[in-house]
């Protein structure tokens, strides 16, 4: 089946330094799939972060990006230089339509703290 | 913004106990979506919906059934509650239309005693 695999956390940043999440995927139902990172702050719900349906294209948002690499399989989550409000939940996750449901498979979250 | 919105969000229940779990979605959208989140898992899908009257199995169904009575709302339902069932539970709604980015809920913390 379809699978998501990221980086196990929890990760610690100290403010103002680069993080890189790692996502490497198999998606056994389609060759391209969409792939996604969600957010989830304390408190709240999920929250798409970015989205990239194109192989070798780039997404970007809130500062962070994430390059879709049909090769390595990849989709990994940047960023040059974090702040504390970025700590929370990552999620990677890809979708793939079958019929009209167009499911979405998580990888198990990696949990970042950024510390001042 | 997508609004989708969960009630209750923190549940206390007993085993054996029933428990409904409610989401409102106002976008209008087609597919409804119920996950659970367990720590050391991603967002696991438990049933789904295409649209009122619908309602699907997901990867992980056993213990829970699901109703959806109107285009807005998506209940889960569990009708013999068990500790294993304890977890934080996640509302979903998307257009099911071409578009497979889900709008989330905010969650619902449900502990079974």
């Amino acid at each position: 089946g379809d699978s998501v695999t990221q980086t196990e956390g929890p990760v610690t940043v100290s403010e103002s330094e680069s993080l890189i999440i790692n996502c490497t995927y198999s998606a056994t139902s389609i060759a391209y799939p969409n792939l996604f990172w969600y957010v989830r702050y304390p408190g709240e719900g999920l929250q798409l972060l970015l989205k990239v349906i194109t192989a070798g294209q780039k997404g970007s948002s809130r500062g962070f990006e994430a390059t879709y690499n049909k090769e390595t399989t990849s989709f990994h989550l940047q960023k040059a230089s974090v702040q504390e409000s970025d700590s929370a939940v990552y999620y990677c996750a890809l979708g793939i339509s079958g019929g009209s449901n167009y499911k979405l498979t998580f990888g198990k979250g990696t949990l970042l703290t950024v510390t001042p | 913004e997508a609004a989708v919105t969960q009630s209750p969000r923190n549940k206390v229940a007993v085993t054996g106990g029933k428990v409904t779990l409610s989401c409102n979605q106002t976008n209008n959208h087609n597919n409804m979506y119920w996950y659970r989140q367990d720590t050391g898992h991603g967002l696991r899908l438990i049933h789904y919906s295409y649209g009122a009257g619908s309602t699907e199995k997901g990867d992980i169904p056993d213990g829970y059934k699901a109703s959806r009575p109107s285009q807005e709302n998506f209940s889960l339902i569990l009708e013999l509650a068990t500790p294993s069932q304890t977890s934080v539970y996640f509302c979903a709604s998307g257009p099911g239309t071409g578009q497979d980015t889900q709008y989330f809920g905010p969650g619902t913390r449900l502990l079974v005693l």
